[in-house]
């Protein structure tokens, strides 16, 4: 089956960078991309970016463009997500999805989603 | 950006009652909309894409409708699963989430 799995908890300092990796099973990693998506404490859900498993072409979110990178190791099955100059504002669940299969930018299986804290 | 407004924020309902969510765009995303329901301290789960398409497992109690700026999440007979938020998205431009519907069983 699809799975999904992301790295752990992360607590960082106002003006890091974090960067979360998520592993994918069950399925061909390259035919798929990846999105990224948050959730800040009690709050909905914001897209964050998409990316191409098989060409790397990715789209952000404007408002996150200047300091989000996505990438992906295709040896491991494995995306990555980068945000950089941490504001406590940051402080969210990060989850990584699999685009769906016939939807571009729908995701249909979600990883359990990875706390970011910013604290100083 | 495109904003996305659901209604209402929340909603109590009875087993076996019918409850309807709707979301708004601000602007025409023709039938470019899905929708995902999430339970506390999970990841959210697809139930509907393409305005209308159930995603494969999902209960047939779910279904959508709408077009342009308007868009409906029907559950037909609430079931004591279905409690949780649902969230549409819009996927014609960019990528935005609807603020959210919380669904509460009385």
């Amino acid at each position: 089956q699809v799975q999904l799995v992301q790295s752990g908890a992360e607590v960082k300092k106002p003006g890091a960078s974090v960067k979360i990796s998520c592993k994918s099973s069950g399925y061909i990693f390259n035919k798929s991309g990846i999105i990224w998506v948050r959730q800040a404490p009690g709050q909905g859900l914001e897209w964050m970016g998409w990316i191409s498993a098989y060409t790397g072409d990715t789209k952000s979110a404007q408002r996150h463009q200047d300091r989000v990178t996505l990438t992906t190791e295709t040896s491991t099955n494995t995306a990555y997500m980068e945000l950089r100059t941490l504001r406590s504002d940051d402080t969210a669940i990060y989850y990584c999805a699999r685009d769906h299969q016939k939807q571009w930018l729908v995701p249909d299986s979600w990883g359990q989603g990875t706390l970011v804290i910013v604290s100083s | 950006d495109i904003q996305m407004t659901q209604s209402p924020s929340s909603v109590s309902a009875s087993v076996g009652d019918r409850v309807t969510i709707t979301c708004r765009a601000s602007q025409s995303i023709s039938r470019w909309l899905a929708w995902h329901q999430q339970k506390p301290g999970k990841a959210p789960k697809l139930l509907i894409y393409k305005a209308s398409s159930l995603e494969r497992g999902v209960p047939s109690r779910f279904s959508a409708s709408g077009s342009g700026t308007e868009f409906t999440l029907t559950i037909s007979s609430l079931q004591p699963d279905d409690f949780g938020t649902y969230y549409c998205q819009q996927y014609n431009d960019s990528v935005t989430f609807g603020g959210g519907t919380k669904v509460e069983i009385k």
